[in-house]
């Protein structure tokens, strides 16, 4: 069956710094990969989506990046966080016109 | 007028109450219609799975899908406080794997 990770499931980082969240997949090939943020009150916001190995589509301009080096390997990152950064970021995957399925996310909090 | 519209709630009902979870939304090319439940602190997981209108039942849950209306639904019968947490829908259309969520419905169930 398939399962996917995320780590850390909780960061604390400050103002400025580096970010690099990661989520693997196993079980499946190819398959469709996605981030989102959720943020109280406002729903899951998908940041980037990807169909194969470094095609990467970004949703929203801002101050992060994905990265896909590997068939089953996501990367969210940052260069300098911000504190509107913060938030729950999901990682989610599908095979090719199927529902998608969620980790358990990483709860960031930005000082 | 958002894409897809959903009670916050909360929503609290005694255990073994029906309850009736709603989604509305205005893109008439949406097709596939999705129901996450998401406990406190996790990721949404996957509970219905439709395709265009029609009912679709799994034990305890039943998921309706009326496109004339614009209008899904969730029900939970004899509900258990397990089934405490925020019940969030999603769609897309067809040809896309771009979900829009829902802001989710927080429900509880008191024993």
């Amino acid at each position: 069956s398939q399962t996917i990770h995320q780590w850390p499931a909780t960061l604390v980082q400050p103002v400025g710094s580096p970010l690099s969240l990661e989520c693997t997949v196993e079980g499946t090939s190819n398959p469709n990969l996605y981030w989102y943020r959720q943020a109280a009150g406002r729903g899951l916001q998908l940041l980037f989506y990807s169909v194969g190995i470094g095609q990467i589509s970004s949703e929203v301009p801002q101050n992060l990046s994905a990265s896909r080096p590997q068939d089953r390997q996501f990367i969210l990152s940052s260069k300098k966080l911000l504190l509107s950064d913060s938030g729950f970021y999901l990682c989610a995957w599908s095979e090719r016109g199927q529902p998608q399925h969620f980790g358990d996310g990483t709860r960031l909090s930005i000082l | 007028q958002k894409e897809v519209e959903q009670d916050p709630g909360p929503l609290s009902v005694p255990e073994g109450a029906i309850v009736s979870l709603n989604c509305t939304y205005s893109n008439s090319a949406f097709q596939y219609f999705m129901w996450y439940r998401q406990y406190s602190r996790k990721g949404p997981e996957l509970l219905m799975y439709t395709y265009s209108s029609g009912n679709k039942e799994d034990g305890r849950f039943t998921a309706q899908v009326d496109k004339s209306s614009k209008y899904i639904s969730l029900f939970i019968r004899d509900s258990q406080p397990s089934d405490s947490a925020t019940y969030l829908c999603a769609m897309h259309q067809g040809g896309s794997e771009k979900l829009v969520f829902g802001k989710g419905t927080k429900l509880t169930v008191n024993p």
